[in-house]
C-alpha cells in the first residue's frame, strides 16, 4: 500500500540543540499530521497541516515546535531548542483528504528522538 | 474533549483462543471509530473502521460493532494466531474541525504458540 517515509529512523542530540524530523508523505496526499509516542505510552496528536497552514495543534505542540512543507517537498517537524521531555518516537501521517473519518491516515515507521 | 478507553493494557493468549479487547469512547458528536494495529518498529496501520451505529467493521478475522448505546467498539477474533501479536489501538475521529484521530492507550497482545 501507500508508504510514508520518515528520515532518519533514529536521532540523538544534545539538549538545547535544534532538530528537524523529515517526512516524505504519500505523493498525492494533501493533509499531514505529526503524532508523539513516549515509550510504552499512547499516540498523542501534535498537529495537522494543510495548504501550507497549521489547521489544529494540541497542548503538546509547544512554542519550540514548528512545521512546514516548503515547495511540496518533505513535511518537517522542527524543535528548537530541544528539551529532555521531547525524547519520544515521532510519527508522521498523511491522508488524501482531511476527512479522517472517511479517509485513511497512513503512518510512517517513526523517528526515535533521544535528547541527552 | 474526546477520549478512548481501552480496559486491557496487556493480553496474553494461546493460539486458537478467542480474543476480546474492550474499547469505550466519549465524544461530543457522532464519531467514526477505528481499530489500528502496530507491529514493532512500525507505525500504526488501519485494521478497519465503522461510521454508523450497528455498523460492523472487519478485517483479517478481527471484527467490531459500533454500539452508540453503550459507546463501545470492542475488538473480537474467534481464533488468534501467533502472527496477531502486536499492539492494538482503538481510536476515533470526531468530524469537527480538522478531524484528527484520537487514540486509546493501546493493548499489547501476545500470542503464545
Amino acid at each position: 500500500g501507500p508508504k510514508v517515509l520518515q528520515i532518519p529512523s533514529h536521532q540523538i542530540i544534545d539538549m538545547g540543540q535544534m532538530v528537524t524530523l523529515n517526512c516524505d508523505p504519500v505523493s498525492n496526499h494533501l493533509y499531514f499530521y505529526w503524532y508523539k509516542q513516549i515509550l510504552g505510552q499512547q499516540m498523542e496528536f501534535l498537529v495537522n497541516f494543510y495548504n501550507g497552514k497549521v489547521m489544529e495543534k494540541s497542548k503538546l505542540f509547544k512554542d519550540q515546535f514548528s512545521v512546514e512543507r516548503p515547495d511540496g517537498s518533505y513535511f518537517t517537524l522542527k524543535i528548537q531548542p530541544t528539551a529532555l521531555e521531547d525524547s519520544a518516537v515521532y510519527f508522521c501521517a498523511s491522508s488524501l483528504d482531511g476527512g479522517a473519518g472517511a479517509e485513511t491516515l497512513y503512518f510512517g515507521s517513526g523517528t526515535r528522538l533521544t535528547v541527552l | 474533549g474526546d477520549s478512548v478507553t481501552q480496559t486491557e493494557g496487556q493480553v496474553a493468549l494461546s493460539e486458537e483462543d478467542f480474543l476480546t479487547i474492550h474499547c469505550n469512547y466519549s465524544a461530543s458528536g457522532y464519531p467514526t471509530l477505528f481499530w489500528y494495529v502496530q507491529y514493532p518498529g512500525e507505525g500504526p496501520q488501519l485494521l478497519f473502521r465503522a461510521s454508523r451505529d450497528k455498523e460492523k467493521g472487519s478485517s483479517r478475522g478481527f471484527e467490531a460493532t459500533y454500539d452508540k448505546g453503550t459507546t463501545s467498539f470492542h475488538l473480537r477474533k474467534a481464533s488468534v494466531q501467533e502472527s496477531d501479536s502486536a499492539v492494538y489501538y482503538c481510536a476515533l475521529s470526531d468530524h469537527y474541525g480538522n478531524e484528527k484521530i484520537t487514540f486509546g492507550a493501546g493493548t499489547k497482545l501476545t500470542i503464545k504458540p
